[in-house]
């Protein structure tokens, strides 16, 4: 199984500031096909999760541009530029190149 | 739009069963692989079971296989989980989730259905 690790288990952010949380997998998640199957969840309190990013860097619908994923091979990044108050929740990076999928243990993002 | 009702869990004594339900509507469910993710109180998510789109291959993760069994009925637009031989350590949260093109990429996710084993 595919190990996620996420580099922090909380991030305290003030308002209007940046948050970067860091995913690394145990192997390269690059499929045969060329695609990257890294994806970033926000979990808000109370609620499901809900796919902000898919394939690396691919924001999802009604995703607000503030926030980015980028990375690589096994090392990835999720950027939220001017956090706002609505951001807050725990944050997961999923993989889904091998069986099974495999989350990180997720970053809680709160306001400072 | 897409929704995703989960329904079936509640408190059940360890060894015993239960069938949970997810009712698909707002996308053509036959056309897509589904999946059952859970969390147990207060920690992460972990996928469980995923059933193609025709319901011809289902896998599962090491801690449940031989006792949990995912199925699909396209003639209902619905999504099952029959759990067995249940574990103190499979209480968690149990969400529906769709696939989106294949490796999991998990597009919408139902609200969930809790399932407590206790004695």
């Amino acid at each position: 199984e595919v190990v996620m690790t996420q580099s922090a288990l909380s991030q305290p952010v003030i308002l209007g500031q940046s948050a970067s949380i860091s995913c690394r997998s145990s192997q390269s998640l690059v499929y045969s096909d060329g695609n990257t199957y890294l994806n970033w969840f926000q979990q808000r309190p109370g609620q499901s999760p809900r796919r902000l990013i898919y394939k690396v860097s691919n924001r999802d619908s009604g995703v607000p541009d503030r926030f980015s994923g980028s990375g690589s091979g096994a090392d990835f990044t999720l950027k939220i530029s001017r956090v706002e108050a609505e951001d807050v929740g725990v944050y997961y990076c999923m993989q889904g190149t091998y069986w099974p999928p495999t989350f990180g243990q997720g970053t809680k993002v709160e306001i400072k | 739009q897409v929704q995703l009702v989960e329904s079936g869990g509640g408190v059940v004594q360890p060894g015993r069963s239960l069938r949970l339900s997810c009712a698909a509507s707002g996308f053509t469910f036959s056309s897509y692989g589904m999946h059952w993710v859970r969390q147990a109180p207060d920690k992460g998510l972990e996928s469980v079971a995923v059933i193609s789109f025709d319901g011809a291959n289902a896998y599962y993760r090491d801690s449940v296989k031989g006792r949990f069994t995912i199925s699909r009925d396209t003639s209902r637009d619905t999504l099952y989980l029959q759990m067995n031989s249940l574990r103190v350590e499979d209480t968690a949260m149990y969400y529906c989730v769709k696939e989106d093109g294949g490796h999991s990429q998990f597009d919408y996710w139902g609200r969930g259905t809790l399932v407590t084993v206790s004695s």
